[in-house]
């Protein structure tokens, strides 16, 4: 089967970097997402990486290891809009089947 | 708004009847996929449907779900005989493509609460 690790829940300070790290074990393993979503709003996407290394987009970075299955979301010069759900998906087979870990809830304090 | 369209945004249903959730895919994508997610848990894939076709509907419970994407209009999750267990939000989401690196786009989700 499919399964997807990631904390419950995180608290960090504003302006600081905090790191979401995501493990699985999957078969078939196609690439891992991470989205994040806000109480009541749709899942955004922020990043997609397919290949082993550390993706860079702006404040957020994304880092995979195949071989170790694992993942992490790195956050930087941390916001307070930045408090939500991040949620790490990772896809299987050629489809776009993607199977979600619960999320990580992620609180950025002052 | 080219986003990924869903309505209604909140429904309420009394046990034993019907709910009906559309989806609008973004302009250019033809591949749609349906989510749910309950409460405290992550989002569970139900089905993957291009147009007239489900091509993946591995999620789907046995009874009483089902899901069109016809040519013309938007993809519909149909609830018949609803329970209360089947209160969620109900997530659409599209592609362009159904592989490779395309990224899968979330609609805002309908809140299905069944009383």
């Amino acid at each position: 089967g499919q399964n997807i690790d990631q904390p419950t829940e995180m608290t960090a300070t504003e302006g600081a970097i905090v790191q979401i790290n995501c493990t699985y074990q999957t078969s078939g393993f196609n690439g891992l997402f991470w989205y994040q979503q806000h109480a009541g709003e749709a899942p955004t996407f922020l990043s997609y990486n397919v290949l082993d290394g550390l993706e860079e987009k702006g404040r957020f970075s994304s880092f995979l290891s195949r071989s170790k299955g694992y993942s992490y979301l790195l956050l930087k010069e941390l916001q307070m809009k930045d408090s939500a759900s991040y949620l790490c998906a990772v896809r299987t087979g050629g489809g776009n089947k993607l199977t979600f870990g619960t999320g990580t809830q992620l609180k950025v304090e002052l | 708004n080219a986003g990924v369209m869903q309505n209604p945004r909140h429904l309420v249903r009394r046990r034993g009847q019907e709910a009906r959730l559309r989806c609008s895919p973004m302009k250019g994508h033809s591949h749609v996929y349906w989510y749910r997610q309950l409460p405290e848990e992550g989002l569970k894939f139900m089905v993957y449907l291009q147009k007239e076709n489900i091509i993946d509907e591995s999620g789907m419970p046995k009874e009483r779900f089902s899901a069109e994407f016809p040519t013309e209009g938007p993809s519909i999750l149909r609830i018949q005989q609803v329970v209360r267990g089947d209160s969620a939000a109900y997530f659409c989401a599209s592609s362009m493509q159904g592989g490779g690196g395309n990224t899968i786009y979330f609609g805002e989700g309908s809140w299905l609460t069944v009383v």
